[in-house]
């Protein structure tokens, strides 16, 4: 079955770690994507990829890192400076790179700090 | 940028009852209007889509209506069911010529079917 696959479900980090969330997708979409969603809150975006070796920051960017090397891979990295990381962490991708495409979501990483 | 207001942010309706989540949006360029349903532990799910050149859509039992003189679209479940008891997320992007820099989402409404 085509769709996005996040791994780790679960990611514990430790103070001064930096951890990689994976992102996967089977579906040949050019776009991904990666939002931040604390409880009560929407979905806010950090960062973003229209096209293979090329990605954009998002409204959250700060603390975070990207590559996209592969069209069917968009790893984030939460890093040290991120001081505030705990978070539910979804990734997204699309057709193409244009807003009004349908976004289709993994089903998140939690991530918690030990 | 674009801001997104969802009303109201918990809904707690009789099973077979009719529900209705409105959201407001600030961007007149917003021209793409997507809505997802979230269970726990779940990544949202694209559930109905409405793009400016439309006034509404219909799909089964879920319709959406936008009007963009007063910037504000709607999501209606009718005959509403248990399995429809989830977190409803509404959405808006300015779609091409916009810039693909991903939704701006309203904060979610907690739809409670109660039987």
């Amino acid at each position: 079955d085509g769709g996005i696959t996040q791994s780790p479900k679960y990611l514990f980090r430790k103070e001064g770690q930096n951890v990689t969330l994976s992102c996967e997708q089977n579906l040949n979409h050019d776009a991904m994507y990666w939002y931040r969603q604390d409880p009560g809150q929407g979905l806010r975006l950090i960062y973003y990829s229209q096209i293979v070796n090329d990605f954009q920051k998002g409204d959250i960017a700060e603390g975070y890192s990207v590559s996209r090397e592969k069209k069917e891979s968009f790893p984030l990295t939460v890093t040290s400076a991120q001081k505030n990381p705990t978070a539910f962490y979804l990734c997204a991708s699309s057709i193409f790179g244009q807003g009004d495409q349908p976004q289709h979501f993994g089903d998140g990483t939690r991530l918690s700090i030990l | 940028g674009e801001n997104v207001e969802q009303h109201p942010s918990t809904l707690s309706v009789q099973e077979g009852d009719s529900a209705v989540i409105k959201c407001t949006y600030s961007d007149s360029a917003s021209n793409y209007f997507p809505w997802y349903k979230q269970e726990l532990g779940k990544g949202p799910q694209l559930i109905i889509d409405i793009r400016s050149n439309v006034g509404e859509k219909k799909d089964q039992r879920i319709a959406v209506t936008l009007n963009k003189t007063a910037k504000h679209f709607s999501l209606h479940i009718t005959e509403t069911q248990p399995e429809d008891s989830a977190v409803y997320f509404c959405a808006a992007s300015k779609g091409i010529g916009g810039g693909a820099d991903g939704l701006t989402f309203g904060k979610g409404t907690h739809l409670i079917i109660q039987p």
